[in-house]
């Protein structure tokens, strides 16, 4: 089965830190989301790509985090500086709308803890 | 109103009782929609989509609302293995982006 693939799945860093998560989308899918998941928040949308452009991160605090496609088959997240707060999973999901659905599948997710 | 609700319940039925969750979304623009399940600490996979003349696959039948604009779900027969939290999908603008409810957590008791 094509599979989205995260990188890390764990990741623990102290305050301030940079972090940078990787996110390998299915071959083919033109469209890359990042989400956010906490207890409190459930499913936060941070960033959404189409053919490698940015169409909306209006989800994403702007001075800490960013969010790029160098190619077709990396996306990146990346947090700096890093903060208690930030720590959640962040999920990876990847889709190929057709007759204007979008069927996503999503990354296992990378656990982050900033202490 | 937020673009997607959900009550997070959670919902406590024996096995084979019937239970329904709605959604409801404020883009009345919306023509796609979805339902996830996502067990405890895995990442979520679709469940099923809703086209405007409802699906049913085996003991789920998903349902749109558009005058009322909301979705539903419907789960006939619950096993113990339909506990999880289900998520609905609502695209919330013309660009296709997609926003996700809070999710409904269902526990099926034996």
């Amino acid at each position: 089965d094509a599979r989205v693939t995260q990188t890390p799945r764990h990741k623990v860093t102290e305050m301030g830190q940079e972090v940078t998560m990787r996110c390998q989308p299915i071959l083919g899918h033109n469209t890359v989301f990042w989400y956010r998941q906490t207890m409190m928040q459930g499913l936060e949308l941070l960033a959404y790509f189409r053919n490698r452009a940015p169409l909306d991160d209006s989800g994403m605090p702007k001075d800490r985090f960013s969010a790029e496609m160098p190619d077709a088959t990396l996306a990146t997240l990346k947090i700096q500086p890093s903060e208690p707060r930030d720590s959640a999973v962040y999920f990876c999901a990847s889709g190929l709308p057709r007759s204007g659905a979008n069927v996503l599948t999503f990354g296992a997710g990378s656990r982050l803890t900033v202490l | 109103r937020k673009e997607v609700e959900q009550d997070p319940g959670p919902f406590n039925v024996p096995e084979g009782a019937t239970v329904a969750f709605n959604c409801t979304y404020s883009n009345s623009a919306s023509q796609s929609f979805f339902w996830y399940r996502q067990d405890c600490r895995k990442e979520p996979k679709l469940l099923m989509s809703v086209y405007s003349s409802g699906n049913e696959d085996g003991r789920f039948t998903a349902q749109l609302n558009r005058a009322s604009q909301y979705i539903s779900l419907l789960i006939r027969d619950s096993k113990l293995s339909d506990s999880a939290t289900y998520l609905c999908v609502v695209p919330a603008s013309n660009t296709g982006k997609l926003i996700f409810g809070q999710g409904t957590t269902l526990q099926v008791k034996p």
